[in-house]
């Protein structure tokens, strides 16, 4: 089945520095999704991104099908960034990654 | 438009016991996945219903099961509990497969 790794698996950065999470996938994807989950363990979307590149205010992200992986980036970063950070992969059968656990100090 | 809820909230049940958790989809959405997540893990995909049927499977074994009503709300049941089934049980729906999944605040699931 699909390998899906995050990098780094921990984060920890001051308010406002930017930062860019990995996400590498072993097989060829029809979809990509990026995800925050909240302490309270709501998932939270971030991107539907296949391909190419989004951008949604702070924050943006490309995805490379024919490398096999994704980036997540955030800018001028604010203590609610916290949190864990997954991508998620496939069709039928959808393969989440570790996560990147995200610290933002004030 | 409503997104996807779940209940119930928090749930403990002894082991050997059986449990049944519920999901209703977001409107005009008629595919559920269903995920459990263990304390500091990634969510792991159980199943997946496509129009009431079973259309992908996870390594979990047959003791999970699950049902897709016409309304597209969703079951899980889960037979025979162990300990190792505590966890955050999360449903997502989304318009068909491979598209944008949307997911629910989850159940927590204690097993002792």
């Amino acid at each position: 089945g699909i390998q899906v790794e995050q990098s780094p698996p921990d984060l920890i950065l001051q308010e406002g520095a930017n930062s860019t999470l990995r996400c590498n996938f072993s097989d060829s994807v029809n979809n990509l999704q990026w995800f925050h989950q909240n302490p309270w363990g709501q998932l939270i979307n971030l991107f539907y991104i296949p391909s190419g590149t989004k951008q949604n205010g702070r924050l943006s992200a490309t995805t490379v099908a024919t490398e096999r992986y994704s980036l997540l980036y955030i800018s001028s970063s604010q203590t609610t960034d916290s949190g864990v950070y997954f991508c998620a992969v496939g069709d039928d059968k959808i393969i989440f990654g570790k996560g990147t656990r995200l610290h933002i100090l004030p | 438009e409503t997104g996807v809820t779940q209940s119930p909230t928090h749930l403990i049940k002894t082991r050997g016991q059986q449990v049944t958790l519920r999901c209703s989809s977001q409107s005009g959405h008629n595919t559920v996945s269903w995920y459990q997540q263990a304390l500091g893990q990634g969510p792991q995909f159980i199943f997946q219903y496509y129009r009431e049927e079973e259309n992908g499977r996870g390594n979990f074994p047959p003791r999970f099961s699950g049902l897709q009503f016409p309304n597209y709300s969703s079951e899980l049941n889960v037979n025979a509990l162990e300990l190792d089934d505590s966890a955050l049980y999360l449903c997502a729906s989304s318009i068909g497969q491979g598209d944008e999944q949307y997911f629910g605040p989850g159940t927590r699931l204690t097993v002792t």
